[in-house]
């Protein structure tokens, strides 16, 4: 059973640079939600995917948007990027068939250096 | 809004003990889930135990088990007959239970375990 994937494990940008990153959801899932875990804090919610439409968003300005294919799998995009950017970008995958869907599966996150 | 506390930052064990981690969490939702992650140095995110609101029954998986008090609004992890594989940074979230995509979870700041052997 295929968990949560995601690429690139790490990405060195430049301020004011863009970056992708990508998620695939473990398999029989079909919700994706992005967050941002800084060095020494936990996890902050940036926002979810379900059926190609972003559902729900946290605190983060619009430079942070996302994707969702067909396929379930997502993007992260991040324009105009601050070294604040600097961070482990988590995706994380539940189902929407689950009751409440209550459990969330995370992937190995992708290290984001912004110098 | 949902806040999950943390208070030990840092907590230490030695191996084959039995070590509790705290949690403190503050809403007005009636329905929702409680969970613990465990967060080696390599940084996946594993799900090591979930809870509930709605059952009383304190949750259990192996060597990891909760003390759930929902009127207190606290949810610590006990680690019986600790193992050096459990060294990680463990931490708890919140999640509403009821709405079909609930949604985020909101995470503590985590507890940094050291196991000495």
């Amino acid at each position: 059973d295929a968990g949560v994937t995601q690429s690139p494990t790490h990405l060195i940008k430049t301020r004011g640079q863009q970056v992708t990153l990508r998620c695939s959801p473990k398999s029989g899932h079909d919700t994706v939600s992005w967050y941002q875990q800084a060095l020494g804090q936990g996890p902050q919610f940036i926002f979810q995917y379900y059926e190609e439409e972003e559902r729900q968003r946290g605190n983060f300005p619009d430079r942070f948007s996302g994707h969702q294919y067909p396929n379930y799998s997502s993007e992260l995009n991040v324009n105009a990027l601050l070294l604040g950017d600097s961070a482990l970008y988590l995706c994380a995958s539940s189902s929407s068939g689950q009751a409440r869907q209550e459990t969330q599966y995370f992937g190995p996150g992708t290290r984001l250096l912004v110098l | 809004a949902q806040t999950v506390t943390q208070s030990q930052p840092e907590m230490s064990v030695q191996e084959a003990e039995t070590v509790t981690l705290s949690c403190t969490y503050d809403t007005s939702e009636s329905d929702y889930y409680l969970f613990w992650y465990k967060q080696p140095p390599s940084r996946q995110m594993i799900l090591v135990i979930r809870q509930e609101a709605y059952k009383q029954q304190n949750a259990t998986e192996n060597r990891f088990s909760v003390n759930f008090q929902k009127a207190a609004k606290s949810f610590s992890l006990k680690i019986s007959d600790s193992q050096l594989g459990d060294a990680a940074m463990y931490f708890c979230a919140y999640r509403r239970g009821y709405h079909t995509n609930a949604g985020k979870s909101t995470f503590g700041d985590g507890t940094t375990l050291t196991v000495k052997p």
